[in-house]
């Protein structure tokens, strides 16, 4: 079955940086895009950024460009998020999930990881 | 970039009345619309994708309908188990990986009366 598994959380301090991390399974990983999805503490979802299939295309949403860089290994079946220059309004649980379509085919998001927690305090 | 507002921010109703939230785009999405639902301290499901194809699984009793600007979500019947956030989310592109980001509506919370 489709599994998407995120680490990497915790706590850490502003100004510094953290990697998350996405692992997959249960389906061929090179031929879909993965996205990147927060959620504040009781706030709604935001997205983050998508990387393409293959790793040629990432697009970011606006307050994370410049800070934030989405990568991915498709020979480890993982995703990744390097997150930099971290602000407290950066805390939040962030979700990896997988875009249902297949290479360019723009689809919704089918299938979520559990999330991993970032919380940015001093 | 494109603007989803969902209303209500909030219901509550009772098992086995009808249930619809709306989501408005500020501008055409030509029905990339999806609506996901999400449990406390879960993650998001999604129920319908193209604002009305039903996702494999999800129990007919939530539909999808919509075009333009304008979608909704509806319950037909609901059940204990539909308590939860509702979110729309448009992925509206002409170009993919590019120029316009993906948004989600603010969520509607549905509770059980």
């Amino acid at each position: 079955q489709v599994q998407l598994v995120e680490s990497g959380g915790g706590v850490v301090q502003p100004g510094r940086s953290l990697k998350l991390s996405c692992a997959a399974s249960g389906f061929t990983f090179s031929y879909y895009a993965i996205h990147w999805v927060r959620q504040s503490p009781g706030k709604g979802l935001e997205w983050v950024a998508v990387i393409s299939y293959d790793g040629v295309h990432e697009y970011y949403a606006d307050s994370m460009k410049g800070r934030f860089t989405i990568s991915r290994d498709n020979s480890k079946n993982s995703v990744y998020l390097q997150m930099s220059s971290l602000r407290p309004e950066d805390t939040a649980m962030y979700y990896c999930a997988r875009e249902g379509g297949e290479a360019f085919m723009v689809a919704p998001l089918d299938y979520w990881g559990q999330g991993t927690l970032v919380t940015v305090s001093s | 970039d494109i603007q989803m507002t969902q209303s209500p921010s909030s219901l509550s109703a009772s098992v086995g009345d009808r249930v619809t939230i709306t989501c408005r785009a500020s501008q055409g999405i030509s029905n990339s619309l999806a609506w996901y639902q999400q449990k406390p301290g879960k993650a998001p499901k999604l129920l319908i994708y193209t604002a009305s194809r039903l996702e494999s699984g999800v129990p007919s009793r939530f539909s999808g309908s919509g075009s333009g600007t304008d979608y909704t979500l509806t319950i037909s019947s609901l059940q204990p188990e539909d308590s939860a956030t509702y979110y729309c989310q448009q992925y509206y592109t002409t170009q993919h990986y590019c120029c316009s980001p993906w948004t989600f509506g603010q969520g509607t919370k549905v509770e059980i009366k």
